[in-house]
């Protein structure tokens, strides 16, 4: 079990769907980040947040949207998804976003572009 | 950019000791972190290492050497469970981000 919870842990959508993946996190932490892994590869960062003010944007695509409603929720909003964005999506947090603190990775959600 | 640099893939004995070796750019160098990754499972938090020398936290230790770009993961008494994807990743000049390595692929065999 991690401190970092995601839902849902399985998502299939067609390219037209619109989705959302949720993150929380109670442990007070004010970073948090989402990144994309794919199989047998590391995970790649898309998207930092540091107290709730959106801080790093690695020239994601605009069909996923984040949204940081406080300090412990995260959400990643999916538009016309291509099939190459089959991956598992995983959210983290730390204690404050400048790189000195571990990220607590959640289990991820498990995302299949149909 | 900052490269990280690691194995691709180990194999070793249950019960033997393991070091996965990780070599990175030294420029706006922060500090390094190794996380392991069990087959489609999260990543979990192993060692942060930001000064000179070796941390050692049970069976697992880790090194820094901040002038030569390296550091290790010592893995001690291997167990089946230790077989695992490592991560290597460090933190630079651009705030929180982390520059992943291509992870080892640890098999740890009878």
């Amino acid at each position: 079990d991690t401190e970092v919870t995601q839902t849902p842990k399985h998502l299939v959508m067609g390219m037209t769907n619109k989705k959302s993946l949720k993150c929380e996190q109670h442990m007070g932490h004010r970073a948090m980040y989402w990144y994309k892994q794919k199989a047998k590869k590391p995970p790649e960062l898309m998207f930092v947040y540091s107290y709730e003010k959106l801080s790093i944007n690695e020239s994601v695509p605009s069909r996923f949207s984040p949204e940081c409603p406080n300090s412990s929720l995260l959400n990643l909003h999916l538009h016309a998804l291509q099939p190459e964005d089959s991956a598992l999506y995983l959210c983290a947090s730390s204690t404050h976003g400048d790189g000195n603190q571990p990220q607590h990775f959640g289990d991820g959600t498990r995302l299949s572009i149909l | 950019g900052q490269n990280i640099d690691q194995p691709t893939e180990m194999t070793a004995t249950e019960g033997a000791i393991v070091q996965i070796n990780c070599t990175y750019q030294t420029s706006g160098f922060n500090g390094l972190f190794w996380y392991q990754q069990h087959a489609g499972e999260a990543p979990t938090f192993l060692s942060y290492n930001v000064l000179d020398g070796l941390e050692e936290k049970g069976r697992f230790s880790s090194f820094l050497s901040r002038s030569k770009g390296y550091s290790y993961l010592l893995l001690k008494e291997l167990q089946m469970k230790d077989s695992a994807s490592y991560l290597c990743a460090g933190t630079f000049n651009q705030g929180g981000k982390l520059i992943f390595g291509q992870g080892t692929e640890l098999s740890v065999k009878p």
